[in-house]
C-alpha cells in the first residue's frame, strides 16, 4: 500500500515556539491531504484539508492563523503550530488520498503521527 | 458530527472471532462503510470498506446489513496484535472526502 511519512516523529518545544511538522507521500501524489489532532484516549479531530497549490479548509473551530497549513507540492504538506502553548500538546496525524492509482475508492493512507509538547 | 456510533469497549478471547458492531441509521446513498484501526501511538491503518455487499480481504470480513444501517466487521481469528481501536467511518464518494471519526470501540484481545 502506499506510504505516508512525517518528520518529525516526535518534538518538544518551550511555549511561545513555532512548530512545523511535514507531512510526505513517498509513493503517491496526493492533491488532497488532511490534518487531524488527537487527544488522549481521544478519537481523531478533523483540523482542515490540504490542497495543493491552494489554502487549506479548516474545520470549525481550529484557528487557521495559529495552525498554518501549506501544501506546496504533490508529495508535501507542512503543518506549522504558531506560538505553541501546553493546550497544544497533541498527537498530530495527517493521511493523504492516491488521487494517481486511478481507482475510485476513497481510502485515506495516514502517517505515523507527530508528538507535540510544549512545555 | 459522527455519523457512526460504537461500542467503547470490547474483549475477545485469543484465536476466537471478533465481532465489531457499528451503527450508521443515517448514512446516505453515496457513503460507503470504512474501518480503519489504530494501535497505540501510531497512525490509523485501513483495514476494509463496503457499499451494499459483504467484503472479505485477509484481514476481515465486513458484513453490512440490507438497509445500510449497521455492519459488522469480523476479525475471524483475533490474535494479541490485534488488540487496538477499531473506527468505522461513513464517507461520501463525492465532494470533501472528509472523515469524521466517531468514539471507536477499545478491542482487547486476551490471551
Amino acid at each position: 500500500g502506499a506510504v505516508v511519512s512525517q518528520h518529525p516523529s516526535w518534538v518538544i518545544c518551550k511555549s511561545g515556539t513555532s512548530v512545523k511538522i511535514e507531512c510526505r507521500s513517498l509513493d503517491f501524489q496526493a492533491t488532497t491531504m488532511f490534518w487531524y489532532r488527537q487527544f488522549p484516549k481521544q478519537s481523531l479531530m478533523l483540523m482542515a484539508t490540504s490542497n495543493e497549490g491552494s489554502k487549506a479548509t479548516y474545520e470549525q473551530g481550529v484557528e487557521k492563523d495559529k495552525f498554518l497549513i501549506n501544501h506546496a507540492s504533490l508529495t508535501l504538506s507542512t503543518l506549522t503550530v504558531t506560538s505553541a502553548h501546553p493546550e497544544d500538546s497533541s498527537f498530530y496525524i495527517c493521511s493523504a488520498r492516491d488521487q494517481t492509482s486511478g481507482i475510485s475508492y476513497n481510502e485515506q493512507f495516514f502517517g505515523p503521527g507527530t508528538r507535540l509538547t510544549v512545555l | 458530527d459522527a455519523k457512526t456510533t460504537q461500542p467503547t469497549s470490547m474483549d475477545c478471547a485469543e484465536g476466537r472471532a471478533a465481532n465489531l458492531p457499528c451503527n450508521h441509521s443515517t448514512i446516505s446513498g453515496n457513503e460507503y462503510v470504512y474501518w480503519y484501526r489504530q494501535i497505540h501511538s501510531q497512525g490509523p491503518q485501513y483495514i476494509i470498506h463496503g457499499l451494499k455487499n459483504n467484503e472479505t480481504n485477509e484481514m476481515a470480513s465486513l458484513i453490512i446489513t440490507e438497509d445500510r444501517k449497521s455492519s459488522t466487521l469480523i476479525l475471524p481469528h483475533a490474535t494479541l496484535r490485534d488488540t487496538a481501536v477499531y473506527y468505522c467511518i461513513a464517507v461520501p464518494h463525492s465532494g470533501t472526502y472528509k472523515y469524521i471519526f466517531g468514539t471507536g470501540t477499545r478491542l482487547k484481545v486476551l490471551a
